[in-house]
C-alpha cells in the first residue's frame, strides 16, 4: 500500500535540476512530500489535492496526475540546502492512513 | 508556528519491558499518527487515530502496540515487551483534516 518513490538516490551539483517520482497501485486523495535531513523530522514542503494539480513555491515545484496516480516533485537551480532524503505520502478515499515512499536522498554538492 | 510536543527524547530499555512513549499533539487537530523509522530507512505507518479511536493500523501495529488518548491532550503509544527490533525513533503527527502533517521531533528508543 505504501507508494513507490524514484530514483533512489540523486547527486547534483549546485544549480542542477531533479525529479523525483512517486506512484501508487491505488487511487489516490492527495499526495503530499516531505524532506528529512539527518536526524531531524520530516518537514513539510507541499500538498496537492485535486487530480492534475499543480503547486511550487521558490524552485520547489510538484505535480499530481489522480489519473495515473503519479506525483512528481521537480527542484529546479538546487542549492546545497536542499540535501536531504525527500518522502511522498499517499492518501486514498475514505482511509485515514497516511504512508511514505521509501524515500530518495538528495546530495546536492558545490 | 505550533508544535508537536514528544517524550522523552531517548528512551533505553531492556528486551522484555515495556515502554510508553508520549506526545502532545497541537491543541486543534483532530488525527494522530504514530510512525516509527529504523535508522537510515523509511518513515514506516504504524497507526492513526481519530474521534478517539484506531482509524487505520499497519501490519506491525501487532497486539503488542497499543495507542491511548487518556486525558485529551496527550496521545501514547505503549509497546509491550519490547523486542531488539522494536528499537527504531518513533515519530508522533498530528493535523487537521486536509492538511499537512505536523511531526514531533521524535523518541528515539534502544532496547538492549
Amino acid at each position: 500500500q505504501q507508494p513507490v518513490q524514484s530514483p533512489q538516490a540523486v547527486i547534483l551539483r549546485e544549480g542542477e535540476d531533479a525529479v523525483i517520482n512517486c506512484s501508487s497501485s491505488k487511487a489516490l486523495y492527495s499526495v503530499h512530500w516531505y524532506r528529512q535531513k539527518h536526524g531531524e523530522a520530516p518537514v513539510f514542503l507541499m500538498i496537492l489535492l485535486k487530480g492534475g494539480e499543480q503547486k511550487g513555491h521558490d524552485k520547489i515545484s510538484a505535480s499530481f496526475n489522480e489519473k495515473k496516480q503519479q506525483s512528481s516533485l521537480y527542484l529546479t537551480a538546487s542549492q546545497l540546502s536542499y540535501s536531504g532524503t525527500y518522502f511522498c505520502g499517499t492518501e486514498r478515499y475514505n482511509n485515514n492512513d497516511m504512508r511514505f515512499g521509501a524515500g530518495t536522498r538528495l546530495t546536492v554538492k558545490p | 508556528e505550533p508544535e508537536v510536543t514528544q517524550t522523552p527524547s531517548h528512551q533505553v530499555t531492556q528486551m522484555g519491558q515495556e515502554v510508553i512513549l508520549r506526545c502532545v499533539p497541537i491543541s486543534n487537530h483532530l488525527y494522530f499518527y504514530w510512525y516509527r523509522q529504523i535508522l537510515g530507512q523509511k518513515v514506516e505507518f504504524l497507526v492513526s487515530f481519530y474521534n478517539n479511536e484506531i482509524s487505520e493500523k499497519s501490519e506491525i501495529f501487532d497486539d503488542q502496540f497499543s495507542v491511548e488518548r487518556p486525558d485529551g491532550s496527550n496521545f501514547t503509544l505503549k509497546i509491550r515487551s519490547t523486542k531488539l527490533e522494536d528499537s527504531a525513533m518513533y515519530f508522533c503527527a498530528s493535523r487537521q483534516f486536509n492538511e499537512k502533517l505536523f511531526f514531533g521531533s521524535g523518541t528515539q528508543l534502544s532496547v538492549l
